[in-house]
């Protein structure tokens, strides 16, 4: 069974960069499914930012794209999210997640609070 | 984008009781409708997919129904577990893959 950690700064500066990696166990970088990023502000619904394929492609959420970037390293098993241009806004418990074609999120890392605060 | 209504916002009910709730699309999402469950301080928990399916694990007192653009999920007899957030989510087509904004069950 595939398991998801994300890790990272639990606090980033108001215009800074927001960097988060997901470290994969159980399942191969190198092939699919699609790995995920969905975030959840404090005591507020989901929100999916985008998703990678393990070609290389990615999809990113229309609200976001302009600030998101997330990239794969199948050498350390690992995927990543930047967001950029931070603001209060983007207070969140970020998640990893995983997505197969045609399928809803089926495993998900334990989430990471991440805070933007001077 | 597709946008995912649940309703009820809040569910009030006793152990033992019967939950229904619903999750209705802006468009046909045909059957490429999951349920989630979330507790506090948790990641969410896949209950349903394709509308009616249930997850690997998940106990049967959990029900999906419905296709096209109106859902639901049925909570046969709550357990004291069971109280928690509820979460649609859509995975038709292409992205932006959207949820709902959530139905909490909680104890009356």
């Amino acid at each position: 069974q595939v398991q998801l950690q994300e890790s990272g700064p639990g606090l980033v500066k108001p215009s800074g960069t927001l960097s988060l990696t997901c470290a994969v166990s159980g399942g191969s970088l190198s092939s699919g499914p699609w790995w995920s990023w969905v975030r959840q502000p404090p005591g507020k619904g989901l929100e999916w930012i985008g998703e990678i394929w393990h070609t290389g492609a990615t999809k990113y959420n229309p609200s976001l794209k302009s600030r998101v970037t997330i990239s794969i390293d199948k050498s350390k098993n690992h995927f990543s999210l930047n967001l950029s241009s931070v603001t209060a806004a983007d207070t969140a418990v970020y998640y990893c997640a995983t997505k197969a074609a045609a399928s809803p999120f089926h495993y998900w890392g334990q989430g990471t609070l991440v805070t933007v605060s001077s | 984008e597709i946008v995912l209504t649940q309703s009820p916002g809040t569910l009030s009910l006793s152990p033992g009781g019967r939950a229904t709730l619903s999750c209705r699309a802006s468009q046909s999402v045909s059957s490429y409708l999951a349920w989630f469950q979330q507790k506090p301080g948790q990641a969410p928990r896949l209950l349903i997919y394709g509308a009616s399916t249930r997850a690997t694990g998940i106990p049967d007192r959990f029900s999906g129904s419905g296709s096209g653009t109106d859902f639901t999920l049925t909570i046969s007899r709550l357990e004291p577990e069971d109280f928690a957030v509820y979460y649609c989510q859509q995975y038709a087509g292409s992205p932006p893959w959207t949820f709902g904004q959530g139905t909490k069950v909680e104890i009356k």
